[in-house]
């Protein structure tokens, strides 16, 4: 398996609901990333994992939660989100972290999410 | 932090001809320089990247240099064709800060 996958491929929440994003590799990367593209313009790192750990918070709201349950899994945990949330959102994996010679980013093809 | 600073923002070129993108970086430390190709609503996908240790890259119709002196890298893409339209984005790896840095982008046009 050569693919990062994402679920659900649109969701559409209200300012009051709480729902989760998924992410799965299957390609042994010990590295995933969260992302947040808006239109027209470049993924936004939101969140790095290494080995299943938090690494990178680039000072992402608390309605945004990540998890990584095990190397193969990312979540991203949504709650009380505001319509100006509304995005692409893109996970990501690697090898290797950046500057190791194995970060080569592998995307997935997001969840556009509404927020109403 | 590093910045990386892309041009043009958008490029229209006809069928066959040739398209250079620029992307200038500000930390000489990065060492590692992809370009993604992203496609209306798809994902961004790795199309080319080249480390610090080589000057040029190429892959059939698509060509990467960098300049590490002058800190700056560039996308050529020959014989251009209408699956080339897309949105194109540099990137450069931050050594020891374990994020990749991209550039604003680049809407390409090919027009037949």
């Amino acid at each position: 398996d050569t693919e990062v996958t994402q679920t659900p491929k649109h969701l559409v929440m209200g300012m009051t609901n709480k729902k989760s994003l998924k992410c799965e590799q299957h390609m042994g990367h010990r590295a995933m990333y969260w992302y947040k593209q808006k239109a027209k313009k470049p993924p936004e790192l939101m969140f790095v994992y290494s080995y299943e750990k938090l690494s990178i918070n680039e000072s992402v709201p608390s309605r945004f939660s990540p998890e990584c349950p095990n190397s193969s899994l990312l979540n991203l945990h949504l709650h009380a989100l505001q319509p100006e949330d509304s995005a692409l959102y893109l996970c990501a994996s690697s090898r290797g972290l950046a500057g190791t010679h194995q970060e080569t980013q592998y995307f997935g093809p997001g969840t556009r999410l509404l927020v109403l | 932090g590093e910045n990386v600073e892309q041009h043009p923002s958008t490029l229209s070129v006809q069928e066959g001809d040739s398209a250079v993108i620029k992307c200038t970086y500000s930390d000489s430390a990065s060492n590692y320089f992809p370009w993604y190709k992203q496609e209306l609503g798809k994902r961004p996908q790795l199309i080319i990247d080249i480390r610090s240790n080589v000057g040029e890259k190429k892959d059939q119709r698509i060509a990467v240099t960098l300049n590490k002196t002058a800190k700056h890298f560039s996308l050529h893409i020959t014989e251009t064709q209408p699956e080339d339209s897309a949105v194109y984005f540099c990137a450069a790896s931050i050594m020891g800060a374990q994020k990749l840095v991209f550039g604003q982008g680049t809407r390409l046009t090919i027009n037949p």
